[in-house]
């Protein structure tokens, strides 16, 4: 099983500030890696899949970076709606996984 | 555009069997897409269950595969789990979630249930 660390756990920034949010895999996830947005009491939303490709509708201020065992995903100038957690996940060998997450707050 | 609803007993007995199904409208289950199962325990993360495509292909969750069974009706549109020993540590809210097959992340989401073993 594929295992992913999201680093930091909690990250604590201002909006107007940039965030830049870690996904490190435990062996290649080849780029089969996507990015979640999650708010309280709502499914997650896709953000990025196929480790850079914006989903449908979701603004130009995130992006998705990465390859092999290392993604990141920026949010260039956060918005009041962006604070939530952030799940990266890879989809590999008929198997997925999630990682443990990373909580945006608010500074 | 394609909506998923999940429905099941939100209460089920410690040794008994979780049974949900997820009802697909807006598009066709057997479109090129996997149909896939996730749960989320109170205030933890996300874990993957399983996934099925529309043909009858499915895969597991290797730490749950003794215990889990996705199934399809295409002639209903709709897909189901079955989790069977449960504890309380199968509690949590269920997801249904679309992956289709040229991504690699779940586009669309139901809006899960909560199901409770006690």
């Amino acid at each position: 099983e594929i295992v992913l660390t999201q680093s930091p756990a909690t990250l604590s920034l201002s909006p107007g500030e940039r965030a830049t949010l870690s996904c490190r895999a435990s062996q290649s996830v080849s780029g089969y890696l996507a990015w979640y947005q999650q708010k309280p009491g709502q499914a997650p939303r896709l953000l990025i899949y196929h480790a850079s490709n914006r989903a449908t509708g979701i603004p130009a201020r995130f992006s998705g970076s990465g390859s092999g065992t290392d993604y990141t995903l920026t949010i260039s100038s956060l918005e009041p709606e962006d604070f939530a957690v952030y799940y990266c996940q890879q989809r590999n060998n008929w198997s997925i996984t999630f990682g443990q997450g990373t909580r945006l707050e608010i500074k | 555009q394609v909506q998923l609803q999940e429905s099941g007993p939100g209460l089920v007995k410690p040794s008994g069997t979780l049974s949900l199904t997820c009802a697909v409208s807006g598009g066709s289950i057997s479109s090129d897409n996997w149909w896939n199962w996730v749960r989320q325990p109170p205030g933890k993360g996300l874990e993957w269950i399983a996934d099925i495509y529309h043909r009858g292909t499915t895969n597991y969750n290797p730490s749950l595969q003794s215990r889990v069974t996705i199934s399809v009706d295409a002639a209903k549109n709709q897909f189901f789990l079955k989790l069977s020993s449960v504890t309380a540590a199968d509690t949590a809210v269920y997801f249904c979630a679309r992956v289709p097959y040229t991504l690699d992340g779940f586009d669309v989401w139901g809006q899960g249930t909560v199901v409770t073993v006690s």
